[in-house]
């Protein structure tokens, strides 16, 4: 066990909608990353947060969107989903970016848009 | 192209036998290079962490990095069934283990 968490663990959404999902890290940790992990393909990034402002983003259009919360737990949102938004949705998170600390990854959320 | 390459496997192999996994990239620009494994259903979990060129060592693992090529490998010594699972290589600029960027990964069968 990582210590991050993620929920919900699977989701399923229709065309169009909204959906949030939020990551739980470590303790300690102030750096929360993002993924996206289609099936069959490695994860790719989406954004990353420090301290509560975004560090840094992907190739992802702004429908995708974050936040990181004083406790340092964080959301991904993501509006208008399309069909291709299907993927497990990967959080990350570090102790301290400066310190090229290991990164831990929870298990991931599962959404699959109808 | 892809900023890093991996072939994706499947790869089958008996028990015992030693395992080479490789990914090849783009961006000279990295100096840190990992690998994870992933078993289905779970979040990816670092098995080796290497800075810039050289070997690296932690049991029955042993990463390799190149940069003069722009070539990783791991190997996997007396693979066990357990072992069975997709190998994901990943690199990141400095500092280490931010914005990874990631191979497709390789799915590994070891049969018994």
């Amino acid at each position: 066990e990582t210590g991050v968490t993620q929920s919900p663990t699977h989701l399923i959404k229709t065309r169009g909608q909204q959906v949030t999902l939020r990551c739980s890290s470590q303790s300690g940790h102030n750096t929360v990353s993002w993924y996206q992990q289609a099936l069959g393909q490695g994860p790719q990034f989406i954004f990353q947060y420090y301290r509560e402002e975004e560090n840094g983003r992907g190739n992802f259009p702004p429908r995708f969107s974050g936040l990181q919360f004083p406790n340092y737990s964080s959301e991904l949102n993501v509006n208008a989903l399309e069909l291709d938004d299907s993927a497990l949705y990967l959080c990350a998170s570090s102790l301290d970016m400066g310190y090229n600390t290991e990164a831990f990854f929870g298990q991931g959320t599962r959404l699959t848009v109808v | 192209q892809k900023e890093v390459e991996q072939d994706p496997g499947p790869l089958s192999v008996p028990e015992g036998a030693i395992v080479s996994l490789n990914c090849t990239y783009s961006n000279s620009a990295f100096q840190y290079f990992m690998w994870y494994r992933q078993y289905s259903r779970k979040g990816p979990e670092l098995l080796m962490y290497t800075y810039s060129s050289g070997n690296k060592e932690d049991g029955r693992f042993t990463a390799q990095v190149d940069k003069s090529s722009k070539y990783i490998s791991l190997f996997i010594r007396d693979s066990q069934p357990s072992d069975s699972a997709t190998y994901l290589c990943a690199m990141s600029q400095s500092p280490a283990f931010q914005k990874l960027v990631f191979g497709t990964g390789t799915r590994l069968l070891v049969s018994p």
